[in-house]
């Protein structure tokens, strides 16, 4: 069946480092593919999204580009900020295999940004 | 335009009783989904509504489960009775429409503790 794998936390970084959450994922057709962000205290909430080969979604200095060939939406970030420390989940729907309504998640990466 | 709102926003209840579980999804949102994160894994589908019918039910866990949305609008789901596995946060999620691009909007979550 679909499922997603994305590295275990927690990241720990000092601000301004570069970050990486590595997400790859095993799927019936020809999913879409989201990064979910969670900060304290709050809901899930999209951070960037992908529908087709070699896309890359952006938002708010996040980038992740899908990767069909190796089955990857790796989350990237060039300097994070304190502000970023959340838990990262990455998710896909796939139209073959319960369809585009019911996302399949990964279990999450919490990341600490430290002054 | 309010996003997807829960209520309660925690819940602590011993074995053996029911908890209700409320979501109002995005005004005009005809979808509406349910999922739950157990013991900080992974995310999970439960169900999935095109208004007030159930399209896809296949996550629902056991038959200690009863979601409905009378009405097309806001949904409930109740647990009974609640079990020491059923703890975690259970989040609701609506979109307009369906399809690959689109978007799922979160609440915030309710978190249930069954003692």
């Amino acid at each position: 069946g679909n499922s997603v794998t994305q590295m275990e936390g927690p990241v720990t970084l000092s601000e301004e480092a570069f970050l990486t959450i590595n997400c790859t994922y095993t799927a019936t057709g020809y999913p879409s593919l989201f990064w979910y962000v969670q900060y304290p205290g709050e809901g899930l909430q999209l951070l960037l999204k992908a529908t087709k080969a070699d896309d890359k979604g952006s938002n708010k200095g996040f980038e992740a580009t899908y990767r069909k060939e190796t089955t990857s939406f790796h989350l990237e970030k060039g300097s994070v900020q304190v502000s970023d420390s959340a838990v990262y989940f990455c998710a896909l729907s796939d139209l073959l295999s319960g369809g585009y309504n019911k996302l399949i998640f990964g279990a999450g990466t919490r990341l600490a940004v430290h002054p | 335009e309010a996003g997807v709102t829960q209520f309660p926003s925690h819940s602590v209840i011993e074995k053996g009783q029911t908890v209700t579980l409320r979501c109002d999804p995005i005004s005009g949102h005809d979808n509406l989904y349910w999922y739950r994160r157990v013991m900080g894994k992974e995310i999970k589908f439960l169900l999935h509504f095109v208004k007030e019918s159930k399209q896809d039910e296949s996550g629902m866990p056991n038959n200690r489960f009863l979601a409905e949305r009378t009405g097309g609008t806001y949904s409930t789901l109740k647990v009974q009775p609640a079990e020491l596995e059923d703890s975690g946060v259970y989040f609701c999620a609506s979109t307009r429409g369906q399809g690959r691009a689109e978007t799922q909007y979160f609440g915030p979550g309710t978190r249930l503790l069954v003692l």
